[in-house]
């Protein structure tokens, strides 16, 4: 059964501290990616991952940087978190192909008070 | 750019009832369409796909056709139940720089009464 596995389901954190959100695929898949799901915004892109070390920027990058030291992992990082970034945030992987579906984890879900 | 516009909810319905949600995008390449659904307290799971005009995706009663002519990707079900009560997202795959990504719509919730 195919997995991708989010490192908490949920967390609290306070104003200005440094965040890791971490995900794991047991897919071998190149591709990994960060979204945030907001209320009546849908999934906003914020990160993907195409290959080891290597990143874009999705449509919503600032205030969050990413790491991928190895394939099967890909992290998420707030440099100082704010309550703006309190959200859900769900992590996917897939196969580099266009037409290829998604998997994704549970999601995070990130209170920062 | 890419964008996916799909109908506000939420929708409510009763049981057996007939469920469409729309859909429609646009695209500077070829996309693939999805349809994506997440049931509460769960990430989103793929429910169908459909990569070139006219295919029909299809999975649980679930169903939606490619429409190239008129860029929509409608849902629909002909008798919905409880079970489907969820958040569908719509979505499509384009060509980005080197590679893809993908483009998701704002979801629609749909509840299903008994």
């Amino acid at each position: 059964d195919v997995k991708v596995t989010q490192s908490s389901r949920y967390l609290v954190k306070r104003t200005g501290e440094k965040v890791f959100l971490e995900c794991v695929q047991d897919m071998d898949h190149e591709n990994m990616f960060w979204y945030r799901q907001d209320p009546g915004l849908g999934l906003r892109l914020i990160y993907f991952s195409y290959d080891v070390k290597m990143k874009e920027k999705g449509d919503i990058p600032e205030g969050y940087s990413v790491s991928r030291e190895k394939k099967e992992r890909f992290s998420l990082i707030l440099e100082s978190a704010s309550t703006n970034q309190t959200s859900m945030y769900l992590c996917a992987s897939s196969f580099p192909r266009m037409n290829t579906e998604a998997f994704f984890g549970q999601g995070t879900r990130l209170t920062v008070v | 750019g890419d964008s996916v516009t799909q109908m506000e909810g939420p929708v409510t319905l009763s049981e057996e009832a007939f469920l469409t949600i729309n859909c429609t995008y646009t695209a500077t390449g070829y996309p693939s369409l999805f349809w994506y659904v997440q049931y509460p307290g769960e990430g989103l799971q793929l429910l169908l796909k459909a990569t070139k005009a006219d295919d029909k995706g299809s999975n649980k009663g679930f169903e939606a056709t490619y429409r190239k002519e008129t860029t929509s990707f409608h849902l629909e079900k002909g008798s919905v139940q409880v079970s489907d009560s969820a958040v569908y997202f719509c979505a499509l795959s384009d060509g980005w720089g080197g590679g893809f990504k993908t483009i998701f719509g704002a979801g629609t919730r749909l509840f299903v009464k008994a």
